[in-house]
């Protein structure tokens, strides 16, 4: 069975680019996670998608990210316009049943902004 | 709101060396908790975990048990090996399944 995978694995863009990535979750997890890891701190989450629905997006930084799952399959999380404290590792995961909270965990997307 | 403390690192053994790396948890509720760990260049790997007071997770020689009293869940392993060395993370879900994570310790294991 294939985990998680992320795409693009590192992306370098200027500030005030638009950069989108992309998750794929293990087939038939409903639950789809996206968390960031800033400058070695923390791990934040972000959002969490039941299906294609948004679940709770309480940690979305501000109205420049931007998460979809259309047919509640893969996830796209649009960073518009980049900024440079926007640079980190964004880490995307799946769940079966989210009461258990055992999560997978994708190898994530390093992004830089310049 | 959940929060996970840490240990500070980076930690810095020798081959065989006893490992513990502290983490306390703040949440309402009974979460579940969790150890993952990064591996040089890969993704997060979940390591161990106990879901409910008392239980003890395992895995690889790592152990960490869930202790409701001190609000704690301590990452332990009696002899670390060189292959050891990655960043490890305490990690709790509440019943959303929301996860909050500690910042992350740096394990560095020389032989």
């Amino acid at each position: 069975e294939a985990g998680v995978t992320q795409f693009p694995s590192h992306s370098v863009i200027e500030k005030g680019q638009t950069v989108t990535l992309r998750c794929d979750p293990i087939s038939g997890h409903d639950n789809l996670y996206w968390y960031r890891r800033v400058m070695g701190k923390e791990i934040k989450f972000l959002l969490h998608f039941v299906k294609e629905s948004k679940q709770d997006e309480s940690g979305m930084p501000n109205n420049r990210f931007l998460a979809e799952r259309t047919g509640g399959t893969y996830s796209t999380l649009k960073v518009q316009p980049a900024e440079l404290e926007d640079s980190g590792v964004y880490f995307c995961a799946s769940s079966q049943e989210r009461v258990r909270g055992e999560q997978y965990f994708g190898p994530g997307t390093r992004l830089t902004v310049t | 709101g959940n929060s996970v403390t840490q240990m500070e690192g980076p930690v810095t053994l020798s081959e065989e060396a006893f490992l513990t790396i502290n983490c306390t948890y703040t949440a309402t509720g009974y979460p579940s908790l969790f150890w993952y760990v990064q591996y040089p260049g890969e993704g997060l790997q979940l390591l161990l975990k106990a879901t409910k007071a008392d239980d003890k997770g395992s895995n690889k020689g790592f152990e960490a048990t869930y202790r409701k009293e001190t609000t704690s869940f301590h990452l332990e392993k009696g002899s670390v090996q060189v292959s050891d060395s990655a960043v490890y993370f305490c990690a709790l879900s509440d019943r959303a399944g929301k996860s909050t994570f500690g910042d992350g310790t740096t394990l560095t294991v020389k032989p």
